[in-house]
């Protein structure tokens, strides 16, 4: 059974820091692993989409990473500002089917 | 803009009085999901339509029910909502068959249980 983890569970941080949130899975056959951010009482945007033959995908100041074979993926935010203020979930999927959600990293960046 | 639409945002019910809620997308997507999100925990996949076929996941409870009339819309029925079900209910549609299957979500119903 997949399992998705994500470390810290929480983060705060001084504007202008790069930082880097963390995803583990424990099944390494996925489909593809998605980033998301979602802001409080709302519902999820998609930040970056990484196909399983891929290693990276970058839009702006973020780049995900993704090492299949070791079960990890990086999001990685340059320059942080507060408006990234937000929960972070990854989420992997098997074929062509659901996705598996971790728990979220809620992150604070202060001015 | 394509997108994915939930109605309505906030609904509030009472303890067992049936309650549905409505997801419609823009994308023509084949694909439809539903899942709860409790207070600080993930998304949890209650069921899905590839197409017409409806897939339920296998601990959803039998409370939880689906119907999808054609592709742009997807409602989910709660029919005797308990105090347990309160939680943010997220609709997300793809389009298998590519290489891709990424997901979109909609903007979410909150569901309050009195």
């Amino acid at each position: 059974k997949q399992e998705v983890t994500q470390i810290p569970a929480a983060l705060s941080v001084p504007e202008g820091e790069n930082l880097v949130l963390n995803c583990s899975f424990t099944d390494s056959a996925i489909y593809n692993l998605q980033w998301f951010r979602q802001d409080p009482g709302k519902g999820l945007t998609s930040l970056l989409l990484i196909q399983s033959s891929q290693r990276e995908q970058t839009s702006g100041r973020l780049n995900a990473s993704l090492d299949k074979s070791s079960g990890r993926s990086t999001l990685y935010i340059a320059a942080s500002q507060p408006g990234d203020s937000a929960t972070y979930l990854c989420a992997v999927s098997h074929n062509t089917d659901k996705l598996i959600f971790g728990t979220g990293t809620r992150l604070q960046v202060f001015p | 803009d394509a997108m994915v639409i939930q109605n309505p945002r906030y609904q509030v019910t009472q303890f067992g009085k049936p309650v549905t809620l409505s997801c419609s997308q823009t994308l023509n997507h084949n694909v439809m999901y539903w899942y709860q999100q409790k207070s600080s925990q993930a998304p949890k996949l209650l069921f899905h339509y590839y197409d017409k076929d409806f897939n339920n996941e296998a601990d959803t409870p039998d409370n939880f029910q689906s119907r999808r009339p054609n592709t742009s819309f997807c409602f989910l029925d709660i029919r005797s909502p308990g105090l347990g079900d309160a939680a943010m209910y997220l609709c997300a549609t793809s389009r298998a068959g590519t290489s891709l299957n990424e997901q979109f979500f909609g903007p979410g119903t909150r569901l309050t249980v009195l």
